[in-house]
């Protein structure tokens, strides 16, 4: 069975633009989280969408958004973009929704913010 | 909200001894912890889950503990290996916010 999948893997943007990264769950999977991880902070939720509807959301600003696909993909966009805004994006996927499950997590996309 | 604390410093093991990694939580029981094995430049792997209602977990050479008197979680590896080095994080959950993770303790296993 195919792991999650993200793309880009690696990004290099100019402060003040957009982005968007794509994450594929597991066959099967209905449930997608995004994380992000940076040194200082480590790995922090950003939220999480089942059933192409969004749950949850932490502790991040309107800038950063999402959405679900039919086929359970996944993208998140990040607007306005800010220097700290640097950082290893993640995407997880669990078959079913909430925390209380195992996520599988995919490989990552860096951003990086100049 | 919810915070997890795991020692930032690297722990340096001796190839074939036992490693024991603490999580702490501050604030509520969560109704679970979960344990994840990060390497550079890759994704969490899921390692182990323990619900509070359970005193221990154990899988091949991993075992895992839930104290929620003292508010900690530990992880232990036994017969530790050089390929067990890593980053292993700690994270909780239970509500609607996702997981929270810990910053994770650098493991090294030295031959």
């Amino acid at each position: 069975k195919a792991g999650v999948t993200q793309t880009p893997r690696y990004l290099i943007k100019t402060r003040g633009q957009q982005v968007t990264l794509s994450c594929s769950p597991i066959s099967g999977h209905r449930s997608v989280s995004w994380y992000q991880q940076t040194p200082g902070q480590g790995l922090q939720f950003l939220f999480e969408y089942f059933s192409e509807t969004q749950r949850n959301k932490g502790n991040f600003p309107g800038r950063f958004s999402g959405r679900q696909f039919s086929n359970s993909r996944s993208e998140m966009n990040v607007s306005t973009l800010e220097l700290g805004d640097s950082a290893l994006y993640l995407c997880a996927s669990s078959f079913v929704a909430g925390a209380a499950y195992e996520q599988y997590f995919g490989p990552g996309t860096r951003l990086t913010v100049t | 909200s919810q915070k997890i604390e795991q020692n930032s410093e690297a722990l340096n093991i001796q190839e074939g001894k036992t490693a024991t990694l603490t999580c702490n939580y501050t604030n509520y029981s969560p109704a679970y912890l979960q344990w994840y094995r990060q390497d550079p430049g890759r994704g969490p792997v899921f390692l182990l889950l323990i619900r509070e209602n359970e005193k221990e977990k154990r899988k091949e050479r991993l075992k895992v503990t839930f104290d929620t008197t003292l508010k900690q979680s530990l992880f232990h590896i036994t017969a530790s290996q050089p390929a067990d080095s890593a980053t292993y994080l700690c994270a909780s959950g239970g509500g609607a916010d996702g997981l929270t993770f810990g910053k994770g303790t650098h493991l090294i296993i030295q031959p």
